[in-house]
């Protein structure tokens, strides 16, 4: 069945370090693949998302890439801030599904 | 922005008593979805439906019941409180055949 797997938190980093959080997938078919954002005290919401193999989705200086040949969507930013302590949570969906699948959330913590 | 309420926010109850988390989205999505987050940050889906008169249950086996008399409301109930139900409860919907699903800002439940 479908599924993601994404490193295990909490990560902390510091202010303008750089920033990758791996996500790797497993599913049938060609999924479109996302990653969200959840700040404290709030709902999910999307970060970016890509819906094919070699797309690249960007936001808020975030981005990800689709990789068909290593099955991973791994999130990277060059500079983090305090304001992107989050816990992010990477997902795979597909169009006819009824679910999209998502990872156990990583929480990113940054330090000033 | 998406459109997607949740109300209470924020709920203390005691022991036994009946409570309803009401859910309600003005983006006209016909699937929409109940998640229970626990402190880990994992998502566990407990109930969806694909449109109205449709409910289903989720991956997570739960007490709580829902309904979908109206296409922008998803209220979900439970009969009799009980501190193993204190968690953080999501609502999210998306368009049919979209996928990016839209959360709600969450209901955090506190049962004594």
């Amino acid at each position: 069945g479908n599924s993601v797997t994404q490193m295990e938190g909490p990560v902390t980093l510091s202010e303008e370090a750089f920033l990758t959080i791996n996500c790797t997938y497993t599913a049938t078919g060609y999924p479109s693949l996302f990653w969200y954002v959840q700040y404290p005290g709030e709902g999910l919401q999307l970060l970016l998302k890509a819906t094919k193999a070699d797309d690249k989705g960007s936001n808020k200086g975030f981005e990800a890439t689709y990789r068909k040949e290593t099955t991973s969507f791994h999130l990277e930013k060059g500079s983090v801030q305090v304001s992107d302590s989050a816990v992010y949570f990477c997902a795979l969906g597909r169009a006819r599904d009824d679910k999209i699948i998502f990872g156990k959330g990583t929480r990113l913590h940054i330090l000033p | 922005e998406a459109d997607i309420y949740q109300t209470p926010r924020y709920l203390v109850i005691g022991t036994g008593k009946k409570i309803t988390l009401e859910c309600s989205q003005t983006m006209g999505h016909d699937k929409m979805y109940w998640y229970q987050q626990d402190p880990g940050m994992e998502l566990h889906l407990i109930h969806y439906s694909y449109g109205v008169n449709s409910t289903e249950k989720g991956d997570l086996s739960s007490e709580s019941t829902v309904s979908r008399i109206r296409t922008e409301h998803f209220p979900l109930t439970l009969e009799s409180a009980r501190p193993s139900h204190t968690s953080q409860y999501l609502c999210a919907s998306r368009l049919g055949a979209a996928e990016t699903q839209y959360f709600g800002p969450g209901t955090r439940l506190l049962v004594l």
